[in-house]
C-alpha cells in the first residue's frame, strides 16, 4: 500500500526567501512521484514527476524536488518565492506494485502563503 | 485547447435530488477519473475508467455512479444526494496509464 505525508499543513514565506515543501511517501515498489499546484478556484497543474530516472527533478516556474530513497522523502524547493507561488501544493505518490501505475494517492495538502 | 472541461462549474441541490456532472476531454485520452477534494483531505478518487466502455471504483464510490459511454465523455451522477456529498468535484484524464493526469477546474456542489 502507498500512503504520503506532507508535514506542514501551512508555511507560510516571505517574497524573494526560500521555499521548502516537506513530503515523506510509503511505497512497497518503486514509486512515481508527483508535485501538483492548486491556485484558487483552479484545477490541479502538473509542476513536476519522478519517474526513477534523475534524483534531482526540475519543475515548472523554479521549483525542483529531489527523491531520496533512504529517508523516503520527496520534498519541494525554490530558491526565491514569488508572490504568484501562492497557492496549495499536493505531494502524490502512485505506486504499479498493485498493477495500476494510474492510480494516485494524494497528500493533504500545504497551503503556502507568500507575504510581500 | 480545451484540455479538461467540466460542466456545471457550481450547483446547488436539495437532499434527495439527482444531478449529473459531465466531463469532457479533447486530447483521445483513455483512462478518466472522478475525485472529490473536501477540505484538509486531499483527493480521493471516486470512480475511474481505462477506456470506452469501462468503469471502475476508486477509494470512495458510495452514492455515485458513472458511465463513459463515449471516449472523450465520463459522466459522474448523483441518484439521490446527501449533505455528505457536498465538495468540490476534478475531473482528470490521462493517456493510458503513463503520467501525468490532467484535471479540470472543478465543479463545486453544495447539497443542503
Amino acid at each position: 500500500a502507498q500512503s504520503v505525508t506532507q508535514l506542514d499543513s501551512h508555511v507560510s514565506v516571505s517574497e524573494g526567501t526560500p521555499v521548502l515543501l516537506r513530503c515523506n511517501y510509503s511505497s512497497s515498489y518503486s514509486p512515481s512521484l508527483f508535485w501538483y499546484v492548486q491556485h484558487p478556484n483552479k484545477g490541479l497543474q502538473l509542476l513536476l514527476k519522478y519517474t526513477s530516472a534523475a534524483t534531482l527533478v526540475k519543475g515548472i516556474n523554479g521549483f525542483e524536488a529531489e527523491f531520496k530513497k533512504s529517508e523516503t522523502s520527496f520534498h519541494l524547493t525554490k530558491p526565491s518565492a514569488h508572490m504568484s507561488d501562492a497557492a496549495e501544493y499536493f505531494c502524490v505518490v502512485s505506486d504499479p506494485s498493485g498493477g495500476s501505475n494510474y492510480k494516485l494517492t494524494f497528500g493533504k495538502g500545504t497551503l503556502l502563503t507568500v507575504n510581500p | 485547447n480545451a484540455g479538461v472541461t467540466q460542466t456545471p462549474k457550481f450547483r446547488v441541490l436539495k437532499t434527495g435530488q439527482s444531478m449529473t456532472l459531465l466531463c469532457a476531454q479533447d486530447m483521445n485520452h483513455e483512462y478518466m477519473y472522478w475525485y472529490r477534494q473536501d477540505p484538509g483531505m486531499g483527493l480521493r478518487l471516486i470512480h475511474y475508467s481505462v477506456g470506452e466502455g469501462t468503469t471502475a471504483k476508486g477509494e470512495v464510490p458510495d452514492g455515485y455512479n458513472v458511465s463513459r459511454l463515449k471516449k472523450q465523455n465520463f459522466l459522474l451522477g448523483l441518484e439521490s444526494a446527501a449533505p455528505s456529498q457536498t465538495s468540490v468535484y476534478f475531473c482528470a484524464s490521462s493517456y493510458e496509464g503513463i503520467q501525468p493526469q490532467h484535471f479540470g477546474d472543478g465543479t463545486r456542489l453544495s447539497i443542503l
